[in-house]
């Protein structure tokens, strides 16, 4: 069946650095695109970043452009979120999502599979 | 504030038919882009309701349905149960600038 296992979240200071991680299994990983999206406490979803199926493209919301960095290892089925220069809005759940969808196209992206999230609090 | 707006609480009781309204602009909904629906409960990862306006995947009631029209997508469920007490965001695609938009979410109370 369909897995996605966020790992990596915890308690960071202000302007340092955390790597999210996301195995995936169940699937073959290389033929869809992901995303994370967060979820800050008593907030809503937010869009962070999509990563193509091939890793040739890559999309940012505008608070994380360069700071945070998506990546995927096909070797590893394993997706990727580096966090550089991390802030205190920052903080949120973070969840890795398959996108069956297609970015830009009149159906979008949607997310048949969600992780179960990991958390990432950056305080001091 | 979110891209989407939806209603930040409904309510009904049960055996009722309750409606979530997402309303967007015409850089998104009203562009023709399909607006998708999840269902998220505390401690679980987000469930796909809807997908391309009003199409169910497997699996989902057909309590659930999804329409669409001009700028704004509606989430309609009848029959109202207590489990479907959760929170209800739709989710769409923005041209301006290229991104995933959601909307701020609706809690669903069931009286």
């Amino acid at each position: 069946q369909v897995q996605l296992v966020e790992s990596g979240g915890g308690v960071v200071q202000p302007g340092r650095s955390l790597r999210l991680s996301c195995a995936a299994s169940g699937f073959t990983f290389s033929s869809l695109g992901f995303h994370w999206v967060r979820q800050a406490p008593g907030k809503g979803l937010e869009w962070v970043a999509l990563i193509w199926y091939d890793g040739s493209n890559t999309y940012y919301t505008n608070s994380v452009k360069g700071r945070f960095t998506i990546s995927r290892d096909s070797s590893k089925n394993t997706l990727y979120l580096q966090m550089n220069s991390l802030r205190a809005e920052d903080t949120a759940v973070y969840y890795c999502a398959r996108d069956v969808g297609t970015f830009g196209s009149s159906s979008g992206s949607r997310f048949d599979y969600w992780g179960q999230g990991t958390l990432v609090t950056v305080s001091s | 504030q979110s891209v989407l707006t939806q209603p930040p609480s409904v309510s009904g009781a049960p055996g009722q038919r309750v409606t979530i309204s997402c309303t967007g602009s015409s850089s998104n909904i009203g562009a023709g882009y399909h607006v998708h629906w999840y269902l998220l409960l505390p401690g679980t990862a987000p469930k796909l309701l809807i997908y391309d306006n009003n199409n169910r995947p497997s699996g989902v009631p057909d309590r659930f349905s999804g329409s669409k029209s001009g700028t704004s997508a509606s989430l309609a469920i009848t029959g109202l149960q207590a489990e479907d007490e959760a929170d209800y965001y739709c989710q769409s695609y923005d041209s301006s600038p290229s991104a995933v938009v959601f909307g701020g979410g609706t809690k669903l109370t069931v009286l």
